[in-house]
């Protein structure tokens, strides 16, 4: 399978919990995207990582969230202090550079906070 | 900044018949994309169809069209021939330059047999 993968596709954990959910693009794509949806809406925007270069961050990142993709490959997202409101299903997309209009997204990991 | 907005929460159709999702948005851009992305319950968002704002030619998708309308910022889907697995949330999606995409709340779509 050559396609975008995300790991846990699920994850229940407790309020004040940290978490961190993995995405493995699409091996030659070298942007990577994350996006959150809660239920009910549309996907929203979080980040973007140009090769290991994060190059923009929404305002809803948070200070507890941080993304990194160390070596330009897989990315991690990490939720530190969890909150009941960070429940959603977590996205991540992949493309090439200059091809930000086909993006592939991953099946998503679904965080439910307790 | 862009918005896009689905004012249809939900549609249902007949099956084998023919449904229109509508989607309006704003850009201040005049080089842009839009998309409508199907997502199945518990599977992953998958691109139905695309179309490039500088064409003026509606883009077509075997069953799935587009109403492209610039001017208007307006941007239909219709799905002729509606089958039952079409059922999912359908999301109108808009991107400028070379970054995210901006969503639509949504339209979850049922089709009856």
């Amino acid at each position: 399978d050559t396609g975008v993968s995300q790991d846990p596709r699920h994850k229940i954990t407790k309020r004040g919990q940290n978490v961190t959910f993995r995405c493995d693009p699409i091996s030659e794509h070298n942007r990577l995207y994350w996006y959150r949806q809660t239920l009910g809406q549309g996907p929203e925007f979080l980040t973007y990582f140009q090769n290991e270069a994060q190059l923009e961050k929404s305002r809803l990142l948070s200070d507890r969230f941080s993304a990194e993709r160390p070596k330009g490959s897989f990315s991690t997202l990490e939720i530190q202090h969890t909150e009941q409101g960070d429940s959603a299903m977590y996205l991540c997309a992949s493309s090439l550079t200059g091809k930000a209009y086909e993006q592939y997204f991953g099946p998503g990991t679904r965080l439910t906070v307790t | 900044a862009q918005t896009v907005t689905q004012s249809q929460p939900e549609m249902s159709v007949q099956e084998a018949e023919t449904v229109t999702l509508s989607c309006t948005y704003d850009t201040s851009e005049s080089d842009y994309y839009l998309f409508w992305y199907k997502q199945p319950p518990s599977r992953q968002m998958i691109l139905v169809i695309r179309q490039e704002a500088y064409k003026q030619q509606n883009a077509t998708e075997n069953r799935f069209s587009v109403n492209f309308q610039k001017a208007a910022k307006s941007f239909s889907l219709k799905i002729s021939d509606s089958q039952l697995g079409d059922a999912a949330m359908y999301f109108c999606a808009l991107i400028q330059g070379a970054q995210k995409l901006v969503f639509g709340q949504g339209t979850r779509l049922t089709i009856n047999p």
